[in-house]
Parts: structure tokens; sequence; C-alpha cells
């Protein structure tokens, strides 16, 4: 079964307006998960790594305070896009990583599509 | 930082045939290489990985091979069935639990 949910499946928005996004992982106790974006038909890019009880670290280009990223629980991220635009639409996908390998797992992710 | 290579970017194989997709890396000190299956609009999902401790590795009609002296890995896929259609990814990471960086994707297309 699926070990981390996402929140919304998808969501539609006007210009300007902020999205959350919620990643849940299922079970178990995520110290550590990671967002990225996904463009139609590109791969994934890494947006930042969220640790619990800490700020989240961002990859090079992408904006901390456009992307805010909280990890207050160890079984939640939530990823706000602030006032966001039509070039924001995308595909996010959180993950977290499972078990004595520490596997990464990944969210149904969420389509955002911005108007 | 990390930058892996993904070829070719799409690839159209008879069922039941071979296909092969590599990847090169450019940090020496990855020794993580996972791969993964996504098919359209779904999460991507983990199909095999290999450490840096073996040269290849098998599961059943899939098997991976590294070259670390040539920074490469590749992911062979046998007896191809339409199934199999997807998008794959290839990936390199220090270890399994740090930041993945993702190939560019190939999307493999199965004739019957």
């Amino acid at each position: 079964g699926a070990v981390v949910s996402q929140h919304p499946s998808r969501v539609i928005c006007k210009s300007g307006t902020s999205v959350k996004i919620e990643c849940r992982s299922l079970d178990f106790q995520a110290t550590t998960m990671f967002w990225y974006r996904q463009f139609p038909k590109k791969s994934l890019m890494l947006m930042a790594t969220s640790n619990e009880g800490s700020k989240a670290t961002y990859e090079q280009g992408v904006e901390k305070d456009k992307f805010l990223i909280n990890h207050a629980s160890l079984t939640l991220s939530t990823l706000t896009v602030t006032s966001a635009h039509p070039e924001d639409s995308s595909f996010y996908i959180c993950s977290t990583l499972l078990g004595a390998d520490n596997e990464q797992f990944f969210g149904p992710g969420t389509r955002l599509t911005v108007l | 930082g990390e930058n892996v290579e993904q070829h070719p970017s799409t690839l159209s194989v008879q069922e039941g045939d071979s296909a092969v997709i590599k990847c090169t890396y450019s940090d020496s000190a990855s020794n993580y290489f996972p791969w993964y299956k996504q098919e359209l609009g779904k999460r991507p999902q983990l199909i095999i990985d290999i450490r840096s401790n073996v040269g290849e590795k098998k599961d059943q009609r899939i098997a991976v091979t590294l070259n670390k002296t040539a920074k490469h890995f590749s992911l062979h896929i046998t007896e191809t069935q339409p199934e199999d259609s997807a998008v794959y990814f290839c990936a390199a990471s220090y270890s399994s639990a740090s930041k993945i960086i993702f190939g560019s994707g190939t999307r493999l297309s199965i004739r019957p």
C-alpha cells in the first residue's frame, strides 16, 4: 500500500494566489522529506530537502520566499507556492525515506495549474 | 554538484526484444544508483537499484550494470512486454538517504 500521500491531487488557481500542498507519511515518522517539481515531459527536479524541526535546504535557483516549506511534525511537510503564476504550473511530488535501506518513496503528486 | 546524463530520450523496441538505457554521472563520490519507472501522471516507482560495491544486479527481466571507473551505469530489460512501456529515469546519490539527482528520462515504447 501507499506509504506517502499528497493533498490535493489536483488544484487550479488564479494567478497571484497562494497554494498549499501537503505531504504526509503514513504510519511512520519521516524526519526528512524531499520536494520535486516535474514539468510536462521533463525530469524530476529537486527543489528542496525538508527536515523536521529545522529550516529546509533549497537547491540552487529555487526561491525560498516563493516556495515555503514547513516540516513541523514527523508525518507532515507542506509546500506553499506563494503568489503563483502560470509558469509555476507543474507536477509537484514529495518523497520520504523508509526502511533500513532508506529507500525513497514518492507521493502520488499534485498537479498545479495556474490560470 | 552531481550531474546525470541519460540516453536515449526515446526508445522503441519490438515486444520480446531487449531494451538498454545508459546513464553517466559526474561526481565520483556518488555511490547509490536507483532506476525509476514512471507511468503517465503517476509517481515514480523504484524498479531496481545498485550500490557502488557491486558491478551488476539482476531481478528477473531487469538488470543494472555499473562501471565506477567510467562513471556510467545501464539498465537492461529483456523479453520486453507491453506493460514495460513507460518513462524510465536513472538517478545518482551519495547514499540512499541523500538527495537524488535524476537523469532526463527515457520514453520506452514496446511495439506489439
